[in-house]
């Protein structure tokens, strides 16, 4: 059962544009919430997380959304570049450190 | 300087064969991971390794098996190898009381022919 539901699968922004990935979890144990970027063979890095205890999270063209009642949360980056290009991952921790990831989005910034 | 390394960065190999991926951090973090990402690109993890506590997937087969010599290294071996393994593993590491935050390796292509 998939604990942690990213969507959309791929995404398709202009330059300048917002992208905005959505992610859903199940489990209320979760108290850690992190996205990670990955570029074409490269491993997954670190870019951005939230704690349940603040609804937003902002680092630079980054932001975070969460809204604990509806257990969504979602990255939004402003003013999309071509180098955002890369797949994100949002997961979820809590109890066990051992995050739960979504199954990833492919996003494409056309210059 | 490079904080979470693995080699090789490409491994093929035939079906049945045994091998090892090995995986170092000199961030002296304390907690080491292994990942599988398959051909979709999902992440799935398959150990936590800390001098204390060997956390295994359940899901993961017993051909694979991590060695850690120190807190440094946790190296993956994987023996009769199939098909379906064929796949990038990852390495990553966190350290306590930050251990939310795991660093990447670059990965290891798997190609089993």
């Amino acid at each position: 059962q998939q604990q942690v539901k990213q969507s959309p699968q791929s995404l398709i922004v202009q330059k300048g544009g917002i992208s905005i990935i959505n992610c859903a979890y199940e489990n209320t144990a979760f108290d850690y919430f992190p996205w990670y970027q990955q570029f074409p063979g490269k491993g997954p890095a670190l870019l951005i997380a939230i704690r349940p205890d603040v609804s937003e999270k902002k680092e630079g063209r980054f932001t975070i959304s969460f809204n604990k009642s509806a257990k969504q949360f979602s990255l939004h980056i402003m003013d999309s570049q071509p180098g955002d290009s890369a797949t994100y991952f949002c997961a979820a921790s809590g109890g066990s450190y051992i995050p739960t990831f979504g199954r990833g989005t492919s996003l494409i910034v056309h210059p | 300087d490079t904080a979470v390394s693995q080699t090789p960065k490409y491994l093929v190999t035939q079906m049945g064969n045994d091998k090892s991926i090995k995986c170092e951090q000199n961030l002296g973090h304390d907690t080491m991971y292994w990942y599988k990402q398959d051909s979709k690109k999902f992440l799935k993890i398959m150990f936590s390794y800390n001098n204390k506590e060997l956390i295994i997937n359940e899901t993961v087969p017993n051909r694979f098996s991590p060695k850690s010599p120190d807190k440094a290294h946790l190296n993956l071996h994987i023996n009769s190898l199939e098909l379906g393994d064929s796949a990038v593993y990852f390495c990553a590491s966190s350290q306590a009381g930050y251990r939310y935050e795991q660093y990447f390796g670059p990965g290891t292509r798997l190609t089993v022919t």
